[in-house]
This record gives structure tokens, sequence and C-alpha cells, in this order.
């Protein structure tokens, strides 16, 4: 079993529509969790960071957090073309030395 | 802004030859910085964890003397690709992390785009 689970894509939304993308975890210990975009020929970006169970919002963005069932999800919504994008969903633990697992990445197609 | 510099952002060399990169925290010191390699359409594989004043720890399966890692400074690390061969073509990514609410977020650089030739 993979550390972090996404599920490849693509996964093709139309524009302004919401966007879901899903991530599981393994390792029950971690305790923060984010969401990255990078476009194609790009180093990822950090658009999301999560720590607590709930939600958590910031403008179109909204990550989804249940350490119960060691889920995370984020929400995109009004869907834009620039959103096309891998997504990256990544767990570390507290220490500031540990490693941030990545998941492979989910690829978003926005379609006009 | 960014707050990771890396350089530069695309190089050529020879096969055989050596390249190194750079990688700066902007301020931030940053005593812990990774390296990562990410070939066409694959996710992020780290390489090794750079370690401020100490050795590098590799992952399993790099060889620490080909990819050699410095960090002398708590804002500069490098990455030395030595006796590159066609097979090392590939985008290098480095980050940095200890930032944001729990010291856990970490930021990457522009990237490197590696052509061995």
């Amino acid at each position: 079993q993979k550390e972090v689970e996404q599920n490849s894509g693509p996964l093709s939304v139309p524009e302004g529509a919401i966007a879901s993308l899903n991530c599981t975890y393994s390792d029950r210990v971690s305790q923060s969790f984010f969401w990255y975009r990078q476009y194609s020929g790009k180093s990822p970006e950090l658009i999301m960071s999560i720590y607590s169970n709930g939600d958590k919002e910031d403008g179109r963005f909204t990550a989804q957090l249940n350490k119960a069932s060691q889920y995370v999800s984020l929400l995109i919504r009004d869907s834009q073309p620039s959103d096309s994008a891998t997504y990256l969903c990544a767990v570390t633990t507290t220490s500031g030395a540990s490693k941030i697992i990545f998941g492979s990445g989910t690829r978003l197609s926005i379609r006009p | 802004g960014a707050v990771v510099s890396q350089h530069p952002s695309r190089v050529i060399c020879k096969s055989g030859t050596s390249v190194k990169i750079e990688c700066r925290s902007l301020d931030f010191q940053a005593t812990t910085m990774f390296w990562y390699r990410q070939f066409p359409k694959q996710s992020l594989m780290l390489m090794a964890t750079s370690n401020e004043g100490s050795k590098a720890t590799y992952e399993q399966g790099v060889e620490k003397d080909k990819f050699l890692i410095n960090h002398a400074s708590l804002t500069l690390s490098t990455l030395t690709v030595t006796s590159a061969h066609p097979e090392d073509s590939s985008f290098y990514i480095c980050s940095e992390k200890g930032r944001g609410q729990m010291n856990t977020e970490a930021f990457f650089g522009q990237g490197t785009r590696l052509t061995v030739v």
C-alpha cells in the first residue's frame, strides 16, 4: 500500500463546476497535510495547508481533513481553465526534519 | 514572491561532465532542504535530505557519489551531478521545509531542467 494515494486521473470538469480531488494516507501519526498544484514543466506550488479535522477555505479552494478516516480532499469551486494542472497531496509528521510524503498526483482538466 | 531560488533553470551538458545546481532559501534559515527528481509525467522522487553542517541523507537507490550534496550554510544547498549521462536527464527540484503554522510547510525552487547530450 502506498503511503499517500491519489487517483491519477485525468479528472475532467466543466468550467464553472466544482472539482473534487481526494487523497488517502496510511500513517496515522501524520499531522500536517498539504495540497500542491503543479503546472506542466513547473515546480509544485503550495496552495493549501490543513492541520485539524474539518474544512479550511481559502478563496475558491476548500481543503477537508478527516483524520479518523485518513483522508484529505480539495474542492475547487467555480473551476477555471487556469486550474488545469496536476494536484499533489502531501503529508508529514510534526518533526521539522521529517520527509514530506507526496502522492503521485491527480491530473485535472477544466474544459471550457 | 519566490521563497526558494534555484539556479540554473535549464542546463545542457555533455556526457561525462559535472553540473552544479544551487538552491537558496530566501529570508529563512533552512537547516533541512530536500532534493527531488521528476521524470516526465511521473511524480516527485525524493533523492536526498540535505542537512546544514552535516552529511546528506540519501534515499535508497540514489548514488551518493554521483549526486553530491553540500549544505554549508543555512541558506544554500547545492547538488552536483557528477559524470552525467543521458539517463540523468530530468527535472531536479529542491525544497526547504519549516515554515508555516507547524513549521512543516515546504516551498519549492523553480526547478532545473537538465539535459545530458
